[in-house]
Parts: structure tokens; sequence; C-alpha cells
């Protein structure tokens, strides 16, 4: 089993539309953390929330995390054609590593 | 903003050729680290590091890889005698305080064997 499992796989919707991803995740954590990758590029930091946080808002995005459910998830709002790029959550494994899942795609159509 | 820079942004290498890797780590960052991710594929854990030592390697970190912090900017990885399967995106992150804090990552080096 995997520590970081993202649903949908792939998602594609309208521009102004918003999008929803969810991560699920086996093992307690300290943090989750969603980052956003554009085709070939580095990694985003787009959000963190901590294990005793339950919700949390950068601009259009907005984070919730259920520790009792071991759930994430990631809603944009206003999609933007900008915003198409794959989406990953990460936990914090122990000390010393993020182990990520294995993301959404997402696709917003102009 | 201060950012993790990665050289090369893409290396092409012959089977069994030694790669080096490098990153330079924000500044007054501490806690150091290597992913990588084939093609598609997910973002895989490969090591790491902090106080000059390895603090935790993933099973895919084996004999044929190391990491150094040469200096008080730089941090590498090698690999010793690339395979095929080693083609791959190679990140580096670091962060302050290891996990209780955001992992920022460089851009990435595309390394390809052939």
């Amino acid at each position: 089993s995997q520590q970081g499992e993202e649903d949908p796989q792939a998602l594609s919707i309208q521009e102004g539309e918003n999008a929803t991803m969810n991560c699920s995740y086996k093992t307690s954590i300290n943090n989750l953390q969603w980052y956003r990758q554009n085709s070939g590029r580095g990694l985003v930091h787009l959000i963190l929330i901590r294990s005793n946080e339950r919700e949390k808002h950068s601009g259009r995005l907005r984070v919730t995390l259920d520790t009792s459910k071991k759930s994430s998830s990631l809603l944009i709002t206003a999609s933007r054609a900008a915003d198409t790029a794959s989406y990953f959550c990460a936990t914090a494994s122990g000390t010393y590593k993020y182990i990520f899942g294995t993301g959404t795609r997402l696709k917003v159509l102009a | 903003e201060p950012e993790v820079t990665q050289t090369p942004s893409h290396q092409v290498t012959q089977m069994g050729q030694e790669v080096i890797l490098r990153c330079v780590p924000i500044s007054n960052h501490l806690y150091f680290y290597w992913y990588r991710q084939i093609l598609g594929q997910k973002v895989e854990f490969l090591v790491s590091f902090y106080n000059n030592e390895i603090s935790e390697k993933s099973e895919i970190f084996d004999d044929q890889f190391s990491v150094e912090r040469p200096d008080g900017s730089n941090f590498t990885l090698k690999i010793r005698s690339t395979k095929l399967e080693d083609s791959a995106m190679y990140f580096c992150a670091s962060s302050d305080r290891g996990v209780g804090n955001t992992i920022y990552f460089g851009e990435g080096s595309w390394l390809t064997v052939v």
C-alpha cells in the first residue's frame, strides 16, 4: 500500500469551475503538503497543513485535513487555464522525509 | 524569494558512466533531500541529509548512489555507474526544520542514460 494516494488520477474541467482533488494516506502524519508540478518542471509548494489543523486557505486554494479518515482535499476555486498541472500531496513520514502520492493531473479547458 | 538551484538541467550519459548532479540549497536551510521522478511516475524519496550525514535513505539509494556536501553551499548526488533505469528527473530539496516545515524543491536535473 502506498502512503498518499490522490484521486481522481485525472480531472478535466472548464475554466471558471472548481476543481477538487483528494488525498488518502495510511499512517499517522505530522503534517501534509500539497505541491503543483507543471509538465517537466519542478515541484511548487502550495500549502502545508499540520495535523492539528482542519482547514487552510491560500488565495483560490482551500485545503482540508481529516485525520480520523486519513484524508485531505485540495479545492481550487474559479479555475484558470494556468492551473493546468499535476497536483501531489506529500505526507511527513517520520522525521526526515516526505512521501508523495501518485498525483492528480488537472486539465483546465479555456 | 530564495530558491533551490540545480545543475545541470539536462544531462545525457553513457551507461556505466559516473554522474554528479549538483544543488545549491536555500542558504539558511539545514536539511537536504534528493528525490527522483521517472517519466510519468510518482516522485520517489531517495535520501535525506542533515548535520553532514545521511538521516534516512530509501531502498532505491543503494551503493551506486552517494551524497556529499563538499562545502557550505553545495549538495551533490553521485551515481557511480549509471544504468538505463536511472533515467529520471532528479530533484534536490531543502528545508530549515526538516519535515516540520515546508520543503522547497529545485527545478530538477533531467538525466538520460543511453
